[in-house]
Order: structure tokens, then sequence, then C-alpha cells
């Protein structure tokens, strides 16, 4: 069954400490996604990427990282730069050239 | 002002109305439009996906695009319990990034 995963479900973060988030597709798709979500404002974009090796900031970039080693792959690493991180994190992913983004059912980070 | 913006409800009707949910954006290029629906602690999930104007039925679900207005809407017919989720309006201006501006979301609660 095709989809996209996201571990863990649910994640805690102490003080000074990096998590990463994990994030895997088996839909054959060229683009992937990281958005941060918060009450009352919707998706931000943090990264994105649309091919192997590749990858772009996108509005909220600041205190995160990513790596695209596979196509299937895209880790978001949460660093200790990012004051604010406690939030529900989406990936998404989709084929490229105007097709609409499929969602995992998300990552919720928490401050220890 | 936001490029996308979108009453946050909530919204209560009974079971069996006709909901009516819209978004209206200020950038002229955005293209493609989409609605998710996103359940508590899930990821959005896509309902309707419309490039340019006009519209698309699928089900009890109808999509409306007035570009000239930059207007559009999501319309449920015979609403269900099942229905109560956060509608998500979404759109981008290029296929080639596939860059989504989200609208906030609307709460919506169909009471049985």
């Amino acid at each position: 069954d095709g989809g996209i995963t996201q571990s863990p479900k649910y994640l805690f973060r102490k003080e000074g400490q990096n998590v990463t988030l994990s994030c895997e597709q088996n839909l054959n798709h060229d683009a992937m996604y990281w958005y941060r979500q918060d009450p009352g404002q919707g998706l931000r974009l943090i990264y994105y990427s649309q091919i192997v090796n590749d990858f772009q900031k996108g509005d909220i970039a600041e205190g995160y990282s990513v790596s695209r080693e596979k196509k299937e792959s895209f880790p978001l690493t949460v660093t200790s730069a990012q004051k604010n991180p406690t939030a529900f994190y989406l990936c998404a992913s989709t084929h490229t050239g105007g097709q609409p983004q499929h969602f995992g059912d998300g990552t919720r980070l928490s401050i220890l | 002002q936001k490029e996308v913006e979108q009453d946050p409800g909530p919204l209560s009707v009974p079971e069996g109305a006709i909901v009516s949910l819209n978004c209206t954006y200020s950038n002229s290029a955005f293209q493609y439009f989409m609605w998710y629906r996103q359940y508590s602690r899930k990821g959005p999930e896509l309902l309707m996906y419309t490039y340019s104007s006009g519209n698309k039925e699928d089900g009890r679900f109808t999509a409306q695009v007035d570009k000239s207005s930059k207007y559009i809407s999501l319309f449920i017919r015979d609403s269900q319990p099942s229905d109560s989720a956060t509608y998500l309006c979404a759109m981008s201006a290029s296929g080639a990034t596939n860059k989504l501006i989200f609208g906030t979301g609307t709460l919506l609660a169909v009471q049985p």
C-alpha cells in the first residue's frame, strides 16, 4: 500500500538537544517537503527537495536542517538553534509538474 | 496582508446541511487550487484539486474557482458527522516547485 510514513508520532526534545524526524515515501515521488503547523497559522514550509542530493530553504528554515540521500527519504533535524520547536510537523511528497502534494500523518514535537 | 485568507470558524451545522467553505487570495499568479481535509492529530488528506478557473465535482463535494474575484469555494452537500474536521485551502503559482500557500483552515462540526 503506497503512502508516506512519518515517525515517530510523538517526540520530546530536551534543551540543547537535536532531534531527527523521519519521513519515508514509497510513491516514487520526486519532490518532498517539510511543513510546520501551529494553531491558527496554517502550514508553513520549512524545506523542500525536488531531487536527490538537492534541497532548498522554505519560509522558516532557521533552526532546521535536512538531507536527501535517497529518493524515498527526507529526514528533518530540529536543532538546538530552533528556540520554539513545539509544533506538528508534516511531510509531503509529489511528482513534479503541477501535481498536488500528499501528506503523512505527522510528528508532534514537544519540549521536555 | 496574508496571501491566502480563510475564516477559521468554527462552523457548526446540522447533519444534512449544505456547507460552504471559502478562501480569498491576493496573488493573481496562483493557478493550482486544492482543498484538504484534516482530522485531529492526522495529516491533511487531499479532497479536491483544480487547475485554473471553473467547477469540479466529486460525489458530495464541489470545488469552485473564480480567478477574476480571487475567490475559491468548497461545497459539501448532505453533510455528515464524519465530515467534521478542519478544511484547508491551498494554492500555488507554478507547477515546477509546487510551493503551496495554505489558508489557516476552517474547523467544521456537523451535528447529528
